[in-house]
């Protein structure tokens, strides 16, 4: 059992369209991370989320901290190709620094 | 900075023999986390030190792997013996705090293919 479910698994769009990834569980998080990871390298920290309702933009994307701090999204804003790569949700339950990670979401951006 | 160094990248064995994965952290960073990914199961947390002491290793999969951080600059991961289903990529990362603030910083990996 997947303590960090993410959805979808694998997306496939054109430059330029919309996507949201999900991340979802029954438990409750002190703070949600987003990761990308690109083949071959690790995973680089894209933003760290801690207060229930939360809202961060980094340029084209948008991360959301649920209200009830168990669940979380990554909206990305016209995706170009440079946005290909393994997406990554990581929670700490409790404030211990132990990240559990999700399945990832590995979006493919086509010119 | 170099990062987190991590060696092997990549390595070769056959079932049966011992491999040993080492790590240098981020200088400065207290704590140190290996995890290990595979396309079926993602990437799984198998033990995080801090201050060079094992804080919890619940995610280490059986005997046969074992983990030491002798001091703060250095540590490895050792599966003995190894497994064709012990074939994945090991990330090491260091951060320097815990909790809501602390991130993680990975090595490029260990790419491990047990044969």
């Amino acid at each position: 059992t997947q303590l960090l479910e993410q959805s979808p698994q694998f997306l496939s769009i054109q430059e330029g369209e919309n996507l949201t990834v999900y991340c979802n569980s029954s438990s409750v998080f002190s703070s949600l991370q987003w990761y990308r990871q690109e083949p071959g390298e690790g995973p680089v920290l894209l933003v760290t989320v801690v207060t229930g309702g939360e809202v961060k933009k980094l340029k084209r994307l948008t991360f959301q901290f649920g209200d009830a701090r168990k669940d979380s999204s990554l909206h990305i804003t016209a995706a170009q190709p440079g946005d290909t790569g393994l997406y990554l949700c990581a929670g700490d339950r409790s404030n211990t620094g132990k990240l559990i990670f999700g399945q990832g979401t590995t979006l493919q951006v086509k010119p | 900075d170099a990062g987190v160094i991590q060696s092997p990248r990549h390595e070769v064995t056959e079932m049966g023999q011992e491999v040993t994965l080492r790590c240098k952290p981020i200088s400065g960073h207290d704590y140190l986390f290996w995890y290990r990914q595979t396309m079926m199961r993602g990437l799984e947390l198998l033990i995080y030190f801090n201050n060079n002491v094992p804080i919890d290793d619940s995610g280490m999969p059986e005997d046969r792997f074992s983990a030491k951080m002798p001091n703060a600059s250095f540590s490895t991961l050792k599966i003995q013996p190894s497994e064709p289903r012990d074939s994945a990529v090991y990330f090491c990362a260091s951060s320097s705090g815990q909790g809501n603030t602390g991130e993680l910083f990975f090595g490029e990996g260990s790419r491990l293919t047990v044969l």
